[in-house]
Parts: structure tokens; sequence; C-alpha cells
């Protein structure tokens, strides 16, 4: 079983709807952070959370909510998704070093 | 700005060519890593290198890490269709919160049979 999941694997939504993406994770790790991938623009951090009382805003957390439920979930919420949404989602987990283990991705359409 | 540049963006090879890709910054790193990931999955850490100078080898996957921390490379020898895959490097910057990785843009890869 794959230790970083992610619901759904694919969603195609429409501009205004509310959506929320799931993570969860069996590593036991408590570090937690939601990515977006663009092409030619890599990764870019979103939100990310060091424990259940720890939340932090990355580089692109406009329009973008999270809860993290539990140690082993995270969830990321787009309010009103808009057209510039449309991307790859990754989840990932770290302990205390800085090595990523990531999630297989969302691949989310905004119409 | 990207704070790590990575080149080439795209490369195709033959099979059982070798080539380089680079990952370049002008802010000094704690450390590096080399992740691949491959259509429909996420990244896969390969290594990570620490020490300025340091190389690391990974079968036919050679890692180095500039001296002054700033940048590192990725050979691999007599490439093969398997080695196909988008590849980024991320690391901590050293001045910077060490709880965040910057991401490359990265170097889509693909080796032709």
């Amino acid at each position: 079983d794959a230790d970083v999941t992610q619901t759904p694997r694919n969603r195609i939504t429409k501009t205004g709807k509310r959506i929320m993406l799931e993570c969860s994770q069996t590593k036991g790790h408590d570090r937690m952070y939601w990515y977006r991938q663009d092409p030619g623009l890599g990764l870019r951090l979103i939100y990310y959370s060091f424990d259940v009382k720890d939340i932090n805003k990355g580089e692109i957390s406009d329009g973008y909510s999270v809860s993290r439920q539990a140690q082993a979930k995270f969830s990321l919420s787009l309010e009103s998704a808009i057209p510039n949404q449309t991307a790859l989602y990754f989840c990932a987990t770290s302990d205390s070093g800085s090595e990523q283990y990531f999630g297989p991705g969302t691949r989310l359409t905004v119409t | 700005t990207q704070l790590l540049e990575q080149s080439p963006q795209f490369l195709s090879i033959q099979e059982g060519e070798n080539l380089t890709v680079y990952c370049n910054s002008s802010s000094v790193f704690s450390s590096l890593q080399w992740y691949r990931q491959e259509p429909g999955e996420g990244p896969v850490l390969l290594v990570t290198v620490v020490t300025g100078g340091e190389v690391k080898k990974l079968k036919r996957l050679t890692f180095q890490f500039g001296d002054a921390r700033k940048d590192s490379s990725l050979h691999i020898t007599a490439a093969q269709p398997g080695d196909t895959g988008l590849y980024l490097c991320a690391g901590p910057p050293y001045s910077g919160s060490a709880r965040q990785l910057t991401f490359g843009s990265g170097t889509q890869l693909t080796v032709l049979p």
C-alpha cells in the first residue's frame, strides 16, 4: 500500500465551485505539505503543517485553505475555484529532515 | 525569480549516451536533493548531497554538490529508456527557512531506445 495517498486522482469542476483535495499518510511523519505543479514552473508550495496545531502559508496560498484534521490527514480546499487553478496538486510528508515523500498527485481542471 | 535554475529544460538522447543536467543558484543551500518524477506519479527522492564538493553515486547516476554549495549536477552514464522522466533539484536555502524546500523547474529527459 502507498505511504501517501491522495483523493481524488482526477477532478474536473466549474468556476466558482468549492473543491476539497484530501491527503492521508501512513509514514508517521509530523510534517505535511501541499504543492501545485505547472509546466515550466516546477513545484510551488501552497501550505505546510509541522503538526496538527501548526499551519503555515507557502509561496502561493491565495485562493486556498487547508485543514490538518489529524497527524495523518491534511486537506486542501479551493473555496471558489478559478481556471488558473488548473494544475497538478501534490501532497508530501517529511520527518525532521528536509527530504520529502510525495503522493501520486491530483489532476484538477477548472472550466 | 526562480531560486534554482535547471538546465537544460528538455533533453532527448539515444539509449547508451551519457548526459549531464545542471542545477544552479546564486544562493547557498545547506543541502540539495534530486528527485525523479514519472508521468502520473509524484516525485521520488533519488539522493541528498550535503557537503560542498560531495559526490554520490547511485548505479549509473553520479551526483555532485558544488564546493560553494550553490550548484549541483547529475550525470547519467549509458542512459536507458527507464531513465526517462522529469528530474528535479530542490533544497532548503541556507539563509532561509529550513522548513521549506525550493524546487527547480526541472529537466525533462527522454531516452529513446
